[in-house]
This record gives structure tokens, sequence and C-alpha cells, in this order.
């Protein structure tokens, strides 16, 4: 079974500050990282995909891959309220390419 | 207007009861997937289908069945055997020939299934 960790948080930051969201995985093999962004009650939205070592910036979100240490982080700068919501992790299987989630980190931007 | 549907969207099961979960896409995506989803949980893989007429087990298939008869279509359905069904059931799809690293999964609405 492979494994993605999460902090499940919450995690609590005021408006304008960056929300540093950080996620670790077991399969060293793993090829593909996605961010998803799921409000309560709704479906996930794909924020961004990242695979290749570094940083990749999507306007206010930047996701950063170290596959050596095998984390992957998402970065929130200017953090609205709006982005007030569970983050959930997923790694691509190296095998099969099914993907592993993790249990998600809850974000919450106070104004 | 191309995307993912799951209905219902809110469905009701008696104790004892089968039930089954629509999930329609018209992406032409090759593959689709099932998931469940606890409360404070991640998503836990129940099915997935990479080709018409084929599928393979998640993590917690049992007391679920799927068919894959149509490329648009992988309904789930719920049998009486699943002791545990409330959740939220979310259907993605996505496109592997589009090239292994992009291979992105899109997720329906959802369906929220309650037991009585």
């Amino acid at each position: 079974q492979k494994e993605v960790e999460q902090n499940s948080g919450p995690l609590s930051v005021p408006e304008g500050a960056i929300a540093s969201l950080n996620c670790t995985y077991s399969d060293r093999g793993s090829q593909s990282f996605f961010w998803y962004r799921q409000y309560s009650g709704k479906s996930p939205e794909l924020i961004m995909f990242i695979y290749s070592n570094g940083d990749k910036e999507d306007g206010r979100f930047t996701a950063q891959l170290n596959k050596a240490s095998q984390y992957v982080s998402l970065l929130i700068r200017d953090s609205q309220p709006s982005d007030s919501a569970t983050y959930l992790c997923a790694v691509k299987e190296s095998t099969l390419g099914r993907l592993y989630f993790g249990r998600g980190t809850q974000l919450t931007v106070w104004p | 207007d191309g995307g993912i549907t799951q209905s219902p969207k809110y469905l009701f099961r008696k104790e004892g009861q089968n039930v089954t979960l629509s999930c329609e896409q018209n992406l032409n995506h090759d593959a689709m997937y099932w998931y469940r989803q606890d409360p404070g949980q991640g998503l836990r893989l129940i099915y997935y289908s990479q080709i018409v007429n084929d599928f393979q087990k998640g993590d917690i298939a049992e007391g679920y069945s799927v068919s894959r008869e149509k490329k648009e279509s992988f309904p789930l359905t719920v049998t009486s055997a699943q002791k545990n069904p409330t959740a939220f059931y979310l259907c993605a799809s996505s496109n592997p020939r589009t090239g292994g690293a992009t291979d992105t999964q899109y997720f329906g609405p959802g369906t929220r299934l309650t037991v009585l």
C-alpha cells in the first residue's frame, strides 16, 4: 500500500499571508504529483500538477517537488478567504498509474 | 459543454437494498474511476476502468460492483453486502493517452449516499 501523508491541520493564516501545505509519499518511483482543492460538500478540483524537481508557479500558487526527499508542497501567496478549503495531495503510482490521495489539509484564511 | 455528470446528487438507501450510482462523461476519456470519501478522510479507490469492457478492483471493492459497457458510462452499484455505505461517492475520468505525467483525473460533482 502506497502512503501519502499530509498534516491534517487545521491550518489557519491571515489574509495576505503565505500558506504552506506539505505532503510526503512512500513510493520512490512516483513521477507525477497533483494538488486538488475541495470546498466543503463539493468535489475536488485540480489546482496544479508537477513532475519535475523544483518549483512550478501558476498565479498565486507554487508547487515544489523534491523527489530525493519524497516531498511535495504547495505554497499559496497572498492568501484570500476564498482559499479556505481542504487541499488534497495525490501521487500517481509508478506501475499501474492510479492515484493515491492524502487525507487533506484543511486551510482557513481569516480576514 | 464537456464534463462529468453524476446522479443522483443525494440518495437514500434502506438496509438490504442495492442502489446504482450513475457516472457519465463526454470528455472522450478512456479511464474512469470511483472513489469513496468519508468525513475527514481522503479519497479511497473502489474500482477503476482503463478501457471499455475492462475494470479492476481498487482498495475497497468489497460490497460494490461496476460495469463498463460504454466509454462514456461507468455505473457503480452499492450492494447489500456493503455494511457501511454512507459516504460521499466521487467519479473521475482521465485520458492516459495524453501522456503519463499529465494524465490528470477530473471529478464529477459527487453523490451523497445515506443509509436509513
